[in-house]
């Protein structure tokens, strides 16, 4: 079974700083996703970026990047220039898959534990 | 506006009382899911919809009944829940196995008394 781990409960940084948000996960297939989602008190869950096992540069999305590191089996969220607005819970996901169903296919993620970021003025 | 929506965003119901949570897409994607998020625990995938036929069910209870009328709704009846069920409920779709392709709802907040 797929498994991800995220091992900061709860995170803090000042203002306009960069942090790191970590993820760990395992798997024996050889093609796989990894996505982060932003979860603010509303409950949305909010896509932020994606990498794919065969991308061989880290993905980046404005001030998102993802650190990806395949041998260590890490893909850890980096947040450039924190912003107050950015203070919810971050969930690192990986898609399993393919399955086929139908004629289609289709994927499924699997999600860390989550971290509680904290943005300080 | 988000392409998928989800209502109602907050529900309390008794434990004898039936309701539906609904989801509807409008991103044209041929799969759709239910998640429970509970409190301290990681989201958990309850089911999947494949083109309207439900191939995944991970061992959710029958209080939990899916329907998927056509590939852009997906309603989840609820009837004699218990309070452990109060949970975040989200919806989420997607197309086909590529890419970044899957978003989620807003999510439909669950109290049950």
């Amino acid at each position: 079974a797929q498994k991800i781990t995220q091992t900061q409960p709860g995170m803090f940084v000042q203002e306009k700083e960069a942090v790191t948000l970590d993820c760990t996960y395992d798997t024996s297939d050889q093609s796989y996703g990894l996505f982060w989602y932003k979860q603010p008190s509303s409950g949305e869950m909010i896509f932020l970026i994606y990498q794919g096992s065969y991308d061989e540069q880290n993905a980046t999305e404005g001030r998102y990047s993802l650190n990806f590191q395949k041998a260590r089996k890490s893909a850890n969220l980096v947040i450039s220039a924190s912003q107050l607005g950015d203070s919810a819970m971050y969930f690192c996901a990986m898609r399993e898959g393919p399955f086929k169903a139908g004629g289609t296919s289709y994927g499924k993620l699997t999600f860390g534990q989550g971290t509680i970021l904290t943005v300080h003025p | 506006e988000t392409g998928v929506t989800q209502t109602p965003r907050h529900l309390v119901m008794g434990m004898t009382n039936k309701k539906s949570l609904k989801c509807e897409q409008h991103l044209g994607h041929n799969a759709m899911y239910w998640y429970k998020q509970s409190a301290k625990k990681p989201l958990e995938l309850m089911f999947v919809y494949s083109l309207e036929e439900r191939v995944e069910n991970n061992s959710v209870p029958s209080r939990f009944s899916p329907e998927c009328p056509n590939s852009s709704h997906l309603f989840l009846h609820l009837h004699t829940l218990q309070p452990e069920d109060s949970a975040l409920y989200l919806c989420a779709s997607s197309q086909g196995f590529s890419g970044n392709t899957i978003y989620f709802g807003e999510g439909s907040w669950l109290t049950v008394v």
